[in-house]
């Protein structure tokens, strides 16, 4: 089992839907969670992190984190053609080395 | 902050020859970090620098790749000799700010096409 493991898609959306990534871990002790969207052909960026259970919202995005579960998930609303990309999940897993593990990412298509 | 400097952008060699990579992060950050990025994939760490000592390099293929971050400032990747499977995009990155989740900053990447 990979430890960050993320559907590659693609999620094809159209616009201003809601457009829902999720990410799971095997790690049960890892502790902060990170969402980076990243274009074709650029680095990634970070677009929120998280560390408790429940809800994070900033602008569009809400990013959610059930640990009982062990998955965190991205939603963005009002999906735009500008939000398309490969999003990806990152994880620092327990064991202290606070190295993040990225999950494959999934790519999201949001077409006009 | 400057951010983290990257070169070169682009490189093109045949297997079994030699490439070097550099990388100056975010000034006064001790840590660094090198990853690997094959199409289609995430990024996965080759190795962790601390000021210039290392500290993980566990994933990193030691018969092929060396990396040394002279002085705790800037670092160099290097693999010789190249395999095609080595075809990646290579991503340097420091920690950005201080709030302590080690959210980071990554530099603009080499991509490496061994032919």
């Amino acid at each position: 089992q990979k430890e960050v493991e993320q559907n590659s898609g693609p999620l094809s959306v159209p616009e201003g839907a809601i457009a829902s990534l999720n990410c799971t871990y095997s790690d049960r002790g890892s502790q902060s969670f990170f969402w980076y969207r990243q274009y074709s052909g650029k680095s990634p960026e970070l677009i929120m992190f998280i560390y408790s259970n429940g809800d994070k919202e900033d602008g569009r995005f809400t990013a959610q984190l059930n640990k009982a579960s062990q998955y965190v998930s991205l939603l963005i609303r009002d999906s735009q053609p500008s939000d398309s990309a490969t999003y990806l999940c990152a994880v620092i897993l327990s064991g202290g080395s606070y190295i993040p593990t990225f999950g494959r990412g999934t790519s999201l298509i949001v077409h006009p | 902050e400057a951010g983290v400097a990257q070169s070169p952008r682009y490189k093109i060699i045949e297997k079994r020859q030699s490439v070097a990579f550099w990388c100056n992060p975010i000034s006064g950050h001790a840590t660094l970090y090198w990853y690997q990025q094959i199409l289609g994939q995430g990024p996965k760490l080759l190795i962790q620098f601390q000021n210039n000592g290392v500290v993980d390099d566990s994933q990193l293929p030691k018969d092929r790749f060396s990396a040394e971050r002279l002085k705790g400032v800037d670092s160099t990747l290097k693999i010789q000799p190249a395999k095609l499977e080595d075809s990646a995009v290579y991503l340097c990155a420091s920690p950005w700010g201080s709030s302590g989740a080690n959210v980071l900053t990554f530099g603009a990447g080499s991509r490496l096409t061994v032919l």
